[in-house]
């Protein structure tokens, strides 16, 4: 299977710890996102990467969060200082870059659950 | 927030049964998507639509595009166990700018 993976599935931490997680997208797709998804909810865009160039970032994402994609390939999302609203599956998705006129396809891992207690 | 109101919130049926669900937005997109999610995985993509009045199949399930821009429509027709999940609609608001927005989601749960 060559689909979005993404580590580790489940995460517990205590509050105020840092959490790393890691996407790693479909082979050659050059464009990265990271959604977060509460539960009830859809998920809510965080930031995205084309290639190694992280383009847009959401106002969800506070100064706690940073993503990387340094070489254009997998991508981590670092939690500093967890807080228990942090509390939420954290998805990641690729896509190539569209044509002219197209929209992007993308594809979506199987997320990791975080719990910070 | 997220700006795409689907309906209904949650659906009990009964195998067999065709399904329909809908998505509407206060705002235009120009693309729409439907995208189902189990629990405990990440959503997965069903249909896209590109274009205004289209009407796309996936075995069976077959969604359009509304004429409008602000709605879209899913159905499943003679709906099997695997049939149950939450049902996504999501879209970019921007034209070009490829951050999705998501709907509230339906829940198809069915009755054997």
């Amino acid at each position: 299977d060559t689909g979005v993976s993404q580590n580790p599935r489940h995460k517990i931490t205590k509050r105020g710890q840092n959490v790393t997680f890691r996407c790693d997208p479909i082979s050659e797709h050059n464009r990265l996102y990271w959604y977060r998804q509460t539960l009830g909810q859809g998920p809510e865009f965080l930031t995205y990467f084309q290639n190694e160039a992280q383009l847009e970032k959401s106002r969800l994402l506070s100064d706690r969060f940073s993503a990387e994609r340094p070489k254009g390939s997998f991508s981590t999302l670092e939690i500093q200082r967890t807080e228990q609203g942090d509390s939420a599956m954290y998805l990641c998705a690729s896509s190539l870059i569209p044509g002219s006129g197209e929209t992007d396809t993308q594809y979506f891992g199987p997320g990791t659950r975080l719990t910070v207690l | 927030g997220q700006q795409l109101n689907q309906s209904p919130q949650s659906m009990f049926i009964q195998e067999g049964e065709d399904v329909s669900m809908n998505c509407t937005s206060s705002s235009i997109f120009n693309t729409w998507l439907w995208y189902k999610q189990e629990p405990g995985e990440g959503p997965v993509l069903l249909i896209a639509l590109y274009k205004a009045g289209e009407l796309t199949s996936n075995g069976r399930l077959t969604a359009q595009f509304g004429i409008t821009r602000k709605d879209s429509f899913l159905n499943i027709s003679a709906s099997i166990p695997s049939d149950v999940g939450i049902y996504f609609c999501a879209g970019p608001r921007v034209f070009g700018n490829e951050k999705l927005t998501f709907g509230t989601g339906t829940r198809l749960t069915i009755i054997p």
